[in-house]
């Protein structure tokens, strides 16, 4: 079974540029994460997915970020503009059950 | 609010000795419970997980943890550390709800000495 894909693996942008990443869920899996992980930090969630509905998008700086998850399968999410405080990885998440999420390999972006 | 504890952001072990990373989290209902493990420039892999039923968890790569709710724990241990086990170690709750929000702790970099 493939897993979470994520595109691209590393980026580097000036501030006030703008940036987006892309996220496949594993096959089948109605609910889709973005987490942000900050260096030092735990994974923090910036928006859930439920099928193409957001659930969840407390956490989301909505003045500069946004997401949506068309058709309910890829998801993207994008910055505009981006600030020096954005540097972090980016995390997408899957989950067919409530339980257990399981995680693509992260998107690293650098913001100078 | 809800939180998850990680005590030592760093820790330290020989090869072959007992892995001890500790794990509290805040609340009085209990949550479903998570360890992941994060190699460097990779995502997060599961290493176990506690929904209900037995309280000792077996995982993945020798990982065990035992739910221990009067002390609201969840610690990960391994009777013996391999070189491989070298990465950070991250302990995840799920207070349910209307999402299924995880909450992680900060995060236990393990180190393991030859």
């Amino acid at each position: 079974e493939a897993g979470v894909a994520q595109s691209p693996r590393y980026k580097i942008i000036e501030k006030r540029q703008s940036v987006a990443f892309w996220c496949n869920p594993i096959s089948g899996h109605a609910t889709l994460y973005w987490y942000q992980q900050i260096l030092g930090q735990g994974p923090k969630l910036l928006i859930q997915f439920q099928n193409n509905g957001v659930v969840d998008d407390s956490q989301l700086p909505k003045d500069r970020f946004s997401a949506e998850r068309l058709k309910g399968v890829d998801s993207t999410l994008k910055i505009q503009p981006a600030k020096l405080e954005d540097s972090a990885v980016y995390l997408c998440a899957s989950s067919f059950t409530e339980e257990t999420q399981y995680f693509g390999p992260g998107t690293r972006l650098l913001v100078l | 609010a809800q939180s998850v504890t990680q005590l030592g952001s760093h820790v330290s072990v020989s090869e072959g000795a007992l892995v001890l990373l500790r794990c509290n989290y805040s609340s009085s209902v209990p949550p479903y419970l998570f360890w992941y493990v994060q190699y460097p420039n990779q995502g997060l892999q599961l290493l176990l997980k506690y929904t209900t039923g037995a309280t000792l968890v077996k995982g993945i790569n020798g990982f065990e943890a035992e739910f221990k709710k009067s002390e609201t724990s969840f610690h990960l241990t391994k009777p013996s550390a391999h070189m491989s086990d070298a990465a950070e170690y991250f302990c995840a709750v799920n207070y349910g709800g209307a999402t299924n929000k995880l909450i992680f702790g900060t995060g236990t970099l393990l180190a393991v000495q030859p």
